[in-house]
């Protein structure tokens, strides 16, 4: 039960784009297609951004997408607006369990 | 509005115990499978247990596994994580989060701290 691999930190400036990656082996993210991704800021609960590799909640802009290729799935946010500043979680249930990523901080310039 | 408010947080020596629950509402609970997550503070996320709409299944990271019991009473709308022997890396905030195959709605989370 490891955890996901993403890069600790990205950043941009505003109305750019950035893609968070998330690397699992074939057991978890290249066997399901339950990837999620969540955003945390300080303080706050996580939200739900991204479920099912690449479907959007009811109320988070078309802004925000996901995508999986083999073991690797991607959140790519475009546009960035200032209040995309955050943390970033990636989720891949695995059956039997469930694995997070290690978190990355989007930080707009 | 679906709503989760977790509760029974708070400080607790080495080995001991903590019973952590988490009220429902605004969805039938029932329905539902149900997970923990913690969060150490300032670091990331980390699953710990799932549940089984009717409480009949469950599951528990390695790092739990013996020491913690989930559990839930649907005529309640409430969970619970069971937690024994505490360790001083089990020191987070707690969140229950609804749905097995992706956790949608998040609790505030409770602060669980481990310390002599």
């Amino acid at each position: 039960q490891s955890a996901l691999t993403q890069p600790r930190s990205v950043s941009g400036s505003p109305g750019q784009s950035v893609t968070i990656s998330c690397t699992g082996t074939s057991s978890d993210v290249g066997d399901y297609n339950y990837v999620s991704w969540y955003q945390q800021h300080p303080g706050k609960a996580p939200k739900l951004m991204i479920s099912d590799v690449s479907k959007r909640p009811s109320g988070v802009p078309d802004r925000f997408s996901g995508s999986k290729s083999g073991n690797t799935a991607s959140l790519t946010i475009s546009g960035l607006q200032a209040e995309d500043e955050a943390d970033y979680y990636c989720c891949s249930y695995a059956g039997s369990y469930t694995l997070f990523g290690g978190g990355t901080k989007l930080t707009v310039l | 509005e679906v709503q989760l408010v977790e509760s029974g947080g708070g400080l607790v020596q080495p080995g001991g115990s903590l019973r952590l629950s988490c009220a429902a509402s605004g969805f039938t609970f029932s329905s539902y499978w149900m997970n923990w997550v913690r969060q150490t503070p300032g670091k990331g996320l980390v699953w710990v247990s799932r549940i089984s709409n009717d409480g009949s299944s469950t599951s528990y990271a390695d790092s739990v596994k013996g020491r913690f019991t989930i559990s839930r009473d649907n005529a309640k709308n409430t969970l619970y994580l069971q937690m024994n022997s505490l360790r001083a890396e089990d020191t987070a905030v707690y969140y229950c989060a609804r749905r097995g195959t992706t956790p949608d709605y998040w609790g505030q989370g409770t602060l669980v701290t481990v310390s002599s």
